[in-house]
Protein backbone atom coordinates (compact mmCIF):
# COMPACT_ATOMS: atom_id res chain seq x y z
CA UNK A 1 0.00 0.00 0.00
CA UNK A 2 1.23 3.29 -0.92
CA UNK A 3 1.51 6.62 1.13
CA UNK A 4 -1.11 9.35 0.13
CA UNK A 5 0.46 12.40 -1.36
CA UNK A 6 0.35 15.40 0.23
CA UNK A 7 2.48 18.63 -0.54
CA UNK A 8 5.64 18.86 1.66
CA UNK A 9 5.03 22.73 2.39
CA UNK A 10 2.00 25.13 2.57
CA UNK A 11 2.17 28.68 4.20
CA UNK A 12 0.63 31.39 4.57
CA UNK A 13 -0.20 35.02 6.57
CA UNK A 14 -1.98 35.14 9.56
CA UNK A 15 -5.91 35.32 9.49
CA UNK A 16 -5.38 33.49 5.88
CA UNK A 17 -6.60 30.13 5.00
CA UNK A 18 -4.71 27.54 3.64
CA UNK A 19 -5.84 23.95 1.69
CA UNK A 20 -3.72 20.79 1.63
CA UNK A 21 -4.47 18.20 -0.52
CA UNK A 22 -3.98 14.29 -0.08
CA UNK A 23 -4.04 12.28 -3.35
CA UNK A 24 -4.71 8.59 -2.87
CA UNK A 25 -6.33 5.98 -5.07
CA UNK A 26 -10.03 4.31 -5.97
CA UNK A 27 -9.07 1.64 -3.90
CA UNK A 28 -8.29 3.89 -0.76
CA UNK A 29 -9.87 7.76 -0.44
CA UNK A 30 -11.72 7.21 -3.53
CA UNK A 31 -13.77 4.50 -1.77
CA UNK A 32 -14.79 4.89 1.43
CA UNK A 33 -15.54 7.51 3.11
CA UNK A 34 -12.84 7.22 6.18
CA UNK A 35 -10.42 9.84 5.60
CA UNK A 36 -8.68 11.56 8.84
CA UNK A 37 -6.36 14.33 9.43
CA UNK A 38 -4.03 15.20 12.09
CA UNK A 39 -1.52 18.15 13.87
CA UNK A 40 1.80 17.03 14.82
CA UNK A 41 3.67 19.70 16.65
CA UNK A 42 7.53 18.60 17.18
CA UNK A 43 8.02 16.00 19.88
CA UNK A 44 4.34 15.95 20.31
CA UNK A 45 2.15 12.53 19.36
CA UNK A 46 -0.34 13.84 16.35
CA UNK A 47 -3.58 15.65 17.16
CA UNK A 48 -6.97 14.42 15.86
CA UNK A 49 -8.57 17.24 13.86
CA UNK A 50 -10.71 15.67 11.23
CA UNK A 51 -12.15 12.02 11.03
CA UNK A 52 -14.84 10.63 8.50
CA UNK A 53 -14.02 12.89 5.84
CA UNK A 54 -15.44 16.40 7.34
CA UNK A 55 -16.02 15.22 10.91
CA UNK A 56 -14.91 17.51 13.90
CA UNK A 57 -14.16 15.90 17.73
CA UNK A 58 -14.97 17.84 20.13
CA UNK A 59 -12.34 20.70 21.03
CA UNK A 60 -11.49 21.11 17.49
CA UNK A 61 -11.87 24.70 16.41
CA UNK A 62 -13.96 25.01 13.26
CA UNK A 63 -11.24 26.71 11.47
CA UNK A 64 -10.45 23.12 10.55
CA UNK A 65 -12.36 21.65 8.54
CA UNK A 66 -12.15 18.62 5.70
CA UNK A 67 -13.85 17.25 2.13
CA UNK A 68 -13.51 14.92 -0.58
CA UNK A 69 -13.78 15.03 -4.17
CA UNK A 70 -13.28 11.55 -5.93
CA UNK A 71 -9.61 9.85 -4.81
CA UNK A 72 -8.55 13.39 -3.10
CA UNK A 73 -9.17 14.92 0.48
CA UNK A 74 -8.80 18.09 1.38
CA UNK A 75 -8.01 19.69 4.77
CA UNK A 76 -8.38 23.55 4.97
CA UNK A 77 -7.39 25.82 8.11
CA UNK A 78 -9.00 28.95 7.77
CA UNK A 79 -8.25 32.05 9.64
CA UNK A 80 -4.65 30.75 10.46
CA UNK A 81 -2.86 31.59 13.46
CA UNK A 82 0.79 31.33 14.85
CA UNK A 83 0.01 27.58 16.74
CA UNK A 84 -1.87 26.14 13.62
CA UNK A 85 2.59 25.97 12.30
CA UNK A 86 2.81 22.42 12.78
CA UNK A 87 2.96 18.88 10.53
CA UNK A 88 -0.16 17.84 9.63
CA UNK A 89 -0.92 13.89 8.06
CA UNK A 90 -3.92 12.58 6.19
CA UNK A 91 -4.97 8.81 6.75
CA UNK A 92 -7.49 6.57 5.19
CA UNK A 93 -8.88 3.26 5.18
CA UNK A 94 -6.95 1.55 2.39
CA UNK A 95 -9.09 -1.91 1.93
CA UNK A 96 -8.42 -5.19 2.64
CA UNK A 97 -8.44 -4.45 6.49
CA UNK A 98 -4.89 -1.90 6.66
CA UNK A 99 -4.40 2.15 6.73
CA UNK A 100 -2.61 4.24 5.05
CA UNK A 101 -1.15 7.67 5.97
CA UNK A 102 -0.02 10.52 3.63
CA UNK A 103 3.35 12.06 3.34
CA UNK A 104 2.66 14.70 5.69
CA UNK A 105 2.90 18.13 5.19
CA UNK A 106 4.86 21.29 7.13
CA UNK A 107 2.19 24.15 7.89
CA UNK A 108 4.52 28.01 8.05
CA UNK A 109 2.75 31.11 9.45
CA UNK A 110 4.37 33.57 7.73
CA UNK B 1 -9.73 11.28 31.35
CA UNK B 2 -8.10 9.40 28.23
CA UNK B 3 -4.66 8.09 28.44
CA UNK B 4 -2.41 5.32 26.58
CA UNK B 5 1.38 5.09 28.13
CA UNK B 6 3.92 3.11 26.20
CA UNK B 7 6.97 1.01 27.45
CA UNK B 8 9.23 -1.30 26.40
CA UNK B 9 11.52 0.49 23.81
CA UNK B 10 14.99 0.69 23.77
CA UNK B 11 18.39 -0.01 21.72
CA UNK B 12 18.71 -3.72 20.10
CA UNK B 13 20.14 -5.24 17.52
CA UNK B 14 19.74 -6.71 13.80
CA UNK B 15 17.33 -9.83 14.23
CA UNK B 16 16.44 -9.42 18.25
CA UNK B 17 13.23 -9.11 19.39
CA UNK B 18 11.29 -6.53 21.24
CA UNK B 19 7.90 -6.45 23.09
CA UNK B 20 6.41 -3.18 23.58
CA UNK B 21 3.66 -2.55 26.24
CA UNK B 22 0.56 -0.24 26.12
CA UNK B 23 -1.07 0.87 28.64
CA UNK B 24 -4.62 2.29 28.88
CA UNK B 25 -7.18 4.28 31.35
CA UNK B 26 -9.61 6.39 31.98
CA UNK B 27 -12.06 4.85 29.06
CA UNK B 28 -13.77 1.24 28.95
CA UNK B 29 -10.76 -0.41 27.16
CA UNK B 30 -12.70 -3.68 26.55
CA UNK B 31 -14.89 -1.58 23.79
CA UNK B 32 -12.26 -0.26 21.86
CA UNK B 33 -9.93 -1.29 19.47
CA UNK B 34 -6.02 0.01 19.37
CA UNK B 35 -3.58 1.04 16.47
CA UNK B 36 0.26 0.40 16.67
CA UNK B 37 1.45 3.37 14.71
CA UNK B 38 5.37 4.20 14.16
CA UNK B 39 7.51 7.36 12.80
CA UNK B 40 11.35 6.85 11.58
CA UNK B 41 12.92 9.70 12.85
CA UNK B 42 12.38 12.82 10.92
CA UNK B 43 9.80 10.70 9.00
CA UNK B 44 6.09 10.34 8.31
CA UNK B 45 3.75 8.32 10.45
CA UNK B 46 3.35 4.67 9.48
CA UNK B 47 0.50 2.68 10.41
CA UNK B 48 2.01 -0.89 12.07
CA UNK B 49 -0.81 -2.90 13.15
CA UNK B 50 -4.90 -3.28 14.75
CA UNK B 51 -6.07 -5.40 17.27
CA UNK B 52 -9.83 -5.45 17.68
CA UNK B 53 -11.80 -4.66 21.04
CA UNK B 54 -12.09 -8.51 21.54
CA UNK B 55 -8.89 -9.70 19.96
CA UNK B 56 -10.81 -11.69 17.10
CA UNK B 57 -9.16 -9.16 14.76
CA UNK B 58 -5.55 -8.49 14.23
CA UNK B 59 -4.31 -6.66 11.30
CA UNK B 60 -1.09 -5.78 9.78
CA UNK B 61 1.28 -3.73 7.63
CA UNK B 62 3.06 -5.61 4.74
CA UNK B 63 6.07 -4.27 5.78
CA UNK B 64 5.61 -6.12 9.03
CA UNK B 65 3.85 -9.42 9.05
CA UNK B 66 5.09 -12.72 9.41
CA UNK B 67 7.23 -10.37 12.11
CA UNK B 68 5.59 -8.44 14.38
CA UNK B 69 2.67 -9.38 16.26
CA UNK B 70 0.09 -7.79 18.16
CA UNK B 71 -2.25 -9.30 21.21
CA UNK B 72 -4.30 -7.51 24.10
CA UNK B 73 -5.71 -8.62 27.54
CA UNK B 74 -8.70 -6.51 28.49
CA UNK B 75 -8.48 -7.47 32.03
CA UNK B 76 -4.99 -5.19 32.21
CA UNK B 77 -5.78 -3.02 30.19
CA UNK B 78 -2.94 -3.43 28.30
CA UNK B 79 -1.80 -4.15 24.46
CA UNK B 80 1.19 -5.56 23.51
CA UNK B 81 3.06 -5.49 20.25
CA UNK B 82 5.43 -8.20 19.78
CA UNK B 83 8.61 -7.51 17.45
CA UNK B 84 10.82 -10.20 15.81
CA UNK B 85 13.38 -10.20 13.71
CA UNK B 86 14.06 -6.74 14.49
CA UNK B 87 15.46 -4.99 11.38
CA UNK B 88 17.19 -1.45 11.27
CA UNK B 89 14.52 0.04 8.73
CA UNK B 90 12.54 -0.57 12.07
CA UNK B 91 14.07 2.29 14.32
CA UNK B 92 10.82 4.71 15.17
CA UNK B 93 8.64 6.16 17.45
CA UNK B 94 5.82 3.60 18.20
CA UNK B 95 2.93 4.69 19.26
CA UNK B 96 -0.36 3.13 20.28
CA UNK B 97 -3.88 4.72 19.47
CA UNK B 98 -7.35 4.64 20.48
CA UNK B 99 -9.44 3.37 17.50
CA UNK B 100 -12.23 5.59 16.79
CA UNK B 101 -14.93 3.38 14.12
CA UNK B 102 -14.06 3.62 10.53
CA UNK B 103 -9.75 3.48 11.19
CA UNK B 104 -9.50 6.76 12.36
CA UNK B 105 -7.26 7.34 16.18
CA UNK B 106 -8.92 9.70 17.92
CA UNK B 107 -6.34 9.62 21.45
CA UNK B 108 -2.77 8.56 21.06
CA UNK B 109 0.24 8.30 23.36
CA UNK B 110 3.49 9.90 23.80
CA UNK B 111 5.47 7.04 21.90
CA UNK B 112 8.26 4.68 22.47
CA UNK B 113 11.54 4.82 20.83
CA UNK B 114 12.73 1.78 19.38
CA UNK B 115 16.32 1.64 17.85
CA UNK B 116 17.41 -1.29 15.86
CA UNK B 117 21.39 -1.37 15.46
CA UNK B 118 24.09 -3.23 15.48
Amino acid sequence: QSALTQPPSASGSPGQSVTISCTGTSSDIGDYNYVSWYQQHPGKAPKLLIYEVSKRPSGVPDRFSGSKSGNTASLIVSGLQAEDEADYYCSSYGGSNNCVFGTGTKVTVL
Amino acid sequence: QVQLVESGGGVVQPGRSLRLSCAASGFTFSSYAIHWVRQAPGKGLEWVAVISYDASDKYYADSVKGRFSVSRDNSKNTVWLQMNSLKTEDTALYYCARDLPHWGCDYWGQGTLVTVSS
